[in-house]
């Protein structure tokens, strides 16, 4: 099993459509997680860190389920600018030089 | 935010020279930059971790003779491609995460990417 896995897409939604991306991980020691998005030949840009409790910024909402091992990213109210790749993003447990793990990215394309 | 720099941010060469990418982080202190390479339509993929003060740990794969990293200081790690070849050219990309106040790992620290570094060798 990888150590993070995410459904690479295209996910093609309309402008308005609510799109939802999720991410396993295998380490359930792991520490934080977070979103990044990445726009092509572009560097990684950070969307926003996710908290056990569930956390919301404007249209986008994460969450962090830790029995099942999954985060997840939803957007509300999709709009064209919102097309990119979107990687997850887990840090390892506390302690030594130990490698942050990206997933594959999922590939989000809005459609006029 | 914090701010990593990454330079050149494009590189043309002629093949059998050698590149050097410099990845600076300007208002933190970093122990640990990555380095990562994307080809087209790909996703990152790691290369090397980079250890202030300690030799680079590579992922499999990747050459470390042909991938020269060097950190010799808190704020500064270089990726050196040696001999370039027209199959090294990708978007290479570093990152690095802030060090704690006593020098250890912060609470869920962040990773700050640079710029990227896109190199094509002909």
């Amino acid at each position: 099993r990888k150590e993070v896995e995410q459904d690479p897409g295209p996910f093609n939604v309309p402008e308005g459509a609510t799109v939802a991306f999720n991410c396993t991980y295998s380490n359930s020691a792991s520490q934080s997680f977070f979103w990044y998005r990445q726009d092509c030949r572009k560097e990684p840009k950070l969307l926003m860190s996710v908290y056990s409790s569930g956390n919301e910024d404007g249209r986008f909402t994460a969450q962090l389920n830790r029995a099942s091992q999954y985060i997840s990213l939803l957007i509300r109210d999709s709009k064209l600018s919102d097309s990119a790749t979107y990687l997850c993003v887990v840090n390892p447990p506390s302690g030594g030089y130990q490698k942050v793990t990206f997933g594959t990215g999922t590939k989000l394309q809005v459609i006029p | 935010g914090a701010v990593v720099s990454q330079h050149p941010s494009r590189v043309i060469c002629k093949s059998g020279t050698s590149v050097k990418i410099e990845c600076r982080s300007l208002d933190f202190q970093a122990t640990t930059m990555f380095w990562y390479r994307q080809f087209p339509k790909q996703s990152l993929m790691l290369m090397a971790t980079s250890n202030e003060g300690s030799k680079a740990t590579y992922e499999q794969g990747v050459e470390k003779d042909k991938f020269l990293i060097n950190h010799a200081s808190l704020t500064l790690s270089t990726l050196t491609v040696t001999s370039a070849h027209p199959e090294d050219s990708s978007f290479y990309i570093c990152s690095a995460r802030e060090m704690g106040p006593t020098g250890g790992r912060l609470p869920n620290e962040k990773l700050f990417f640079g710029s990227g570094t896109q190199l094509s060798v002909l």
